[in-house]
């Protein structure tokens, strides 16, 4: 089947703890991103990625890292986590790297930072 | 810069009744737009888009949106409702980024729909 995949699906850590949420898709896609969803903000984009060791920023990328090794592949880091990154968290990915390209979306990783 | 802004955070209509939800966008140059639609405790997924062919674009689950150049607006219609449309609808714009293209989503717009 088809599918972005993202571990863990809830998560609750404490402030300064690192830690990494994975995202995988086996779709072949070369475009991946990942958003933040919040409350009355809708989904802003963190990072992205058109293709393997290809990334760039999105609207709000600080605190976070992300690393593209593999076409599958596309962790998020929080190197040292804070409360105002409670959050709820999608990967996507896309086939192209064009603008017109459907996105189809993980399940959707929900953070804790306490 | 390319964005977005949908009018409603909530939207109430009744089974049957006709599901109007409005986008409209801000763009220097032809916008790309899209609307999908996020079930509870779901991920998205799209449920159509625009990208400068038609200006009336059809979707899934009887769905289609119009684009309107001149009112900068991409308002989604469904003309009867249904419970399962009960979800959490974003538009959003792609725009050019340094790498690549960027996503700008809107605030969203949740549908109750009452029988």
């Amino acid at each position: 089947e088809a599918q972005v995949t993202q571990n863990p699906r809830y998560l609750i850590t404490v402030t300064g703890k690192k830690l990494t949420v994975t995202c995988s898709q086996n779709m072949n896609h070369e475009y991946m991103s990942w958003y933040r969803q919040d409350p009355g903000l809708g989904l802003r984009q963190i990072y992205y990625s058109m293709n393997v060791e290809v990334t760039d920023k999105g609207d709000v990328p600080e605190g976070y890292k992300v690393s593209r090794k593999e076409k599958r592949n596309f962790p998020l880091i929080l190197e040292s986590p804070s409360p105002n990154q409670t959050s709820l968290y999608f990967c996507a990915s896309s086939l192209g790297q064009g603008s017109t390209d459907t996105q189809y979306f993980g399940p959707g990783t929900r953070l804790t930072v306490l | 810069a390319q964005s977005v802004t949908q009018l409603g955070s909530h939207v109430s209509v009744s089974e049957g009744a006709l599901v109007l939800l409005r986008c409209n966008y801000s763009s220097s140059v032809p916008p790309y737009l899209f609307w999908y639609v996020q079930y509870p405790n779901q991920g998205l997924q799209l449920l159509l888009k625009y990208t400068s062919a038609a200006t009336l674009v059809k979707g899934i689950n009887g769905f289609e949106a119009e684009f309107k150049k001149s009112e900068t607006s991409f308002h989604l219609t469904k003309p009867s409702a249904h419970m399962s449309d009960a979800a959490e609808y974003f538009c959003a714009v792609t725009r050019r980024g340094t790498g690549g293209f960027k996503t700008i989503f809107g605030a969203g717009t949740r549908l109750f729909v009452k029988a």
